[in-house]
């Protein structure tokens, strides 16, 4: 049964520190998104991928947040320095090629920024 | 730019009762639409999804939403609630294009009362 992976399932940090987030999409899903869950916005598109190239990364703080794809396998999402308002679920999802395809999503990473 | 409009944060309904969860969309071409479901402490799964087949889509767990394009709504129904359909309930909304993203809503939390 294929799934998205996600690593670390839980982050706690300091203000400041840079977190590191990582994706493993299914294999063969040449899509990846990342999202950001919080109460007050509830899920927020940040960017996503296709074919390992950024589509679109209008809903990232250019700032602070990055996000790459070194290879097929991995998706990264960081963030430098990290802020409390930072503290939310991060989701991964991945999907094929049309956008009505179905996303699949991993476990998130619950990040806490002290 | 299209979009969905989730009507009610919170639903609660006994077990065995009708569950009704409201969505109504936003869209100058016909929308592709999808109903996702979120359980505690996970990611979201997909429930069902219209793709401009037939306007009635049955998914899951006994889920189904019918497309109405003069109401602009696309609402998920259950006949008879159980215990397990307590979750959050997000629809959401794309256009076919390859650079098209999905919006998701602001999602429905169903309880059910035994």
């Amino acid at each position: 049964d294929a799934r998205v992976t996600q690593t670390p399932r839980h982050k706690v940090t300091e203000m400041g520190q840079e977190v590191t987030m990582r994706c493993q999409p299914i294999l063969g899903h040449n899509t990846v998104f990342w999202y950001r869950q919080t109460m007050m916005q509830g899920l927020e598109l940040l960017a996503y991928f296709r074919n390992r190239a950024p589509l679109d990364d209008s809903g990232m703080p250019k700032d602070r947040f990055s996000a790459e794809m070194p290879d097929a396998t991995l998706a990264t999402l960081k963030i430098q320095p990290s802020e409390p308002r930072d503290s939310a679920v991060y989701f991964c999802a991945s999907g094929q090629l049309s956008v009505t395809d179905t996303q699949y999503f991993g476990p998130g990473t619950r990040l806490t920024v002290l | 730019a299209q979009s969905v409009t989730q009507l009610g944060s919170h639903v609660s309904v006994s077990e065995g009762a009708l569950v009704l969860l409201r969505c109504n969309y936003s869209s100058s071409v016909p929308p592709y639409l999808f109903w996702y479901v979120q359980y505690p402490n996970q990611g979201l799964q997909l429930l069902l999804k219209y793709t401009s087949a037939a306007t009635l889509v049955k998914g899951i767990n006994g889920f189904e939403a019918e497309f109405k394009k003069s109401e602009t709504s696309f609402h998920l129904t259950k006949p008879s609630a159980h215990m397990s359909d307590a979750a959050e309930y997000f629809c959401a909304v794309t256009l076919y294009s390859s650079a098209s993203k999905i919006i998701f809503g602001s999602g429905t939390r169903l309880s059910i009362r035994p």
